[in-house]
């Protein structure tokens, strides 16, 4: 059964990188697309974007200008840059793989707040 | 971007009672393969969401089957047949068909 962990810094300050890690584990990430999900404390649910482990990425529109998604398949691991962080990205941040299937493995989640 | 817009927002249920939620899409879910990528979550208090149904009505590996998915091109629904205890939270419907993937507001669902 594969499972998520995300990992990463659970405080960033504003007008700087936020930088996230998801350990893949119990299965391949080969022909699959991964995904990042965040969720604003009370609020609702939001993509961030994906990528494929050839290396293709799809990002939100309104964040694709400070976003970065990587793959490392050697290490079964993928991350997320989001640079330039203000209040409005802190966040409990989700990875996921691919919602197309029988099964939508989910990360437990990590809040990073975005404060000085 | 495909808007999801679903109801209500808050719906109060009685134990045992059946519950409804509906979700619309701005636009047809059918994707080019035939498939219609719509999904619902449950997530509750201070838990991960998780996935219920997926492709409009197949229900999640675990999921009691008093969870039910109905639907098609814009109009999709959740059915609670009996509504326990443990169904207390919010229900996301979501669509997997058009990027950028959205979710709708989100639906509470508490015990009356």
């Amino acid at each position: 059964q594969v499972q998520l962990q995300e990992a990463g810094p659970g405080l960033v300050k504003p007008s700087e990188t936020l930088s996230l890690t998801c350990t893949v584990s119990g299965g391949s990430m080969n022909s699959y697309y991964w995904s990042w999900i965040r969720q604003p404390p009370g609020k609702g649910l939001e993509y961030i974007g994906y990528i494929h482990n050839s290396g293709s990425t799809n990002y939100n529109p309104s964040l694709k200008s400070r976003v970065t998604i990587s793959v490392d398949t050697s290490k079964n691991q993928f991350s997320l840059k989001l640079r330039s962080v203000t209040a409005a990205d802190t966040a409990v941040y989700y990875c996921a793989r691919d919602p197309w299937g029988s099964s939508f493995p989910w990360g437990q989640g990590t809040l990073v707040t975005v404060s000085s | 971007d495909v808007v999801m817009t679903q109801s209500p927002l808050s719906l109060p249920v009685t134990l045992g009672q059946p519950a409804s939620i509906s979700c619309r899409s701005s636009q047809s879910l059918v994707y080019s393969d035939g498939n219609t990528y719509l999904n619902w979550f449950q997530q509750r208090p201070g838990q991960s969401p998780r996935r219920l149904i997926y492709k409009v009505s197949n229900r999640d590996s675990g999921v009691p089957d008093r969870f039910s998915g109905s639907g098609s091109g814009t109009d999709f629904t959740l059915k609670i047949s009996r509504v326990e205890a443990e169904d207390v939270g919010v229900y996301y419907c979501m669509q997997a068909t058009h990027w950028l993937w959205t979710f709708g507001q989100g639906t509470k669902v508490e015990i009356k």
